[in-house]
C-alpha cells in the first residue's frame, strides 16, 4: 500500500462549486503539505502543516483552505472553484530532522 | 527569496547517450539541494539530494554535485534508458524552521530505443 495517498485521484468540476480534496498517510510523520503543479512552472506550496494544531499559509494560499483532521489526514478545499484553479495537486508529508518530503500520486482538477 | 532554475525541455535523447539537466539556485544560507523524478501518472519520487558544499548524491546512475560556488546542482547520467523517460524537479529546501521547499519549473525528459 501506497505511504501517501490522495482522493480523489481526478475530478472535475464546475466554476463555484466547493470541493476537498483529501491526503491520508501511513508513514506517521507530522508535518504534511499541498502543492499545486502547473505547467512550466513547477511545484508551488498552498499551505503546510507541522501538527494537528498547526497550520500555516504557503506562497499561494488565496482561494484555498485546509483542515488537518488527524496527524494522518490533511485536506484542502476550494470554497468556490474557479478555472484558473485548474491543476494537479499533490500532498506530500515530512518529519522533523529531515527534509526530504514524500509525494502523493497527485490529484488532477479540472473547473470548467 | 530562494528559488530554482533548471533548463528548458523538453529533452529527447537516444538510449545509451549522456544526460546532462542543468540547474541553478539562490538560496540565503545553505540550502539542501534535491533531485526529484515524477515518471508518468505519479507522484514525484526523491531521486538524489546533497546537504552541503561538494557533496555528491547519486542514485540509480544519476549523479549531481552541490557546487557552491557556481551555485549550481546539475544531474547527469552516463548512459540513459528508454525507462528513464520521466519529468526531473530541481529543488532546494531552506533547512529553516518552515521546510521551504522550493521548485523548478521540471524538465522532461524522452528517450527514444
Amino acid at each position: 500500500d501506497a505511504d501517501v495517498t490522495q482522493t480523489p485521484r481526478n475530478r472535475i468540476t464546475k466554476t463555484g462549486k466547493r470541493i476537498m480534496l483529501e491526503c491520508s498517510q501511513t508513514k506517521g510523520h507530522d508535518r504534511m503539505y499541498w502543492y499545486r503543479q502547473d505547467p512550466g512552472l513547477g511545484l508551488r506550496l498552498i499551505y503546510y502543516s507541522f501538527d494537528v494544531k498547526d497550520i500555516n499559509k504557503g506562497e499561494i494560499s488565496d482561494g484555498y483552505s485546509v483542515s488537518r483532521q488527524a496527524q494522518a489526514k490533511f485536506s484542502l478545499s476550494l470554497e468556490s472553484a474557479i478555472p484558473n484553479q485548474t491543476a494537479l495537486y499533490f500532498c506530500a508529508t515530512s518529519t522533523p530532522g529531515t527534509d526530504t518530503q514524500y509525494f502523493g500520486p497527485g490529484t488532477r482538477l479540472t473547473v470548467l | 527569496g530562494n528559488s530554482v532554475t533548471q533548463m528548458e525541455g523538453p529533452v529527447t535523447l537516444s538510449e545509451e547517450a549522456f544526460l546532462t539537466i542543468n540547474c541553478t539556485y539562490t538560496a540565503t544560507g545553505y540550502p539542501s539541494l534535491f533531485w526529484y523524478v515524477q515518471y508518468p501518472g505519479e507522484g514525484l519520487q526523491l531521486l538524489l539530494k546533497a546537504t552541503k558544499a561538494d557533496d555528491k548524491g547519486s542514485n540509480k546512475g544519476f549523479e549531481a554535485t552541490y557546487r557552491k560556488e557556481t551555485t549550481s546542482f546539475h544531474l547527469e547520467k552516463g548512459s540513459v534508458q528508454v525507462s528513464d523517460s520521466a519529468v526531473y524537479f530541481c529543488a532546494l529546501s531552506d533547512r529553516g524552521g518552515n521546510n521551504d521547499m522550493r521548485f523548478g519549473a521540471g524538465t522532461r525528459l524522452t528517450v527514444k530505443p
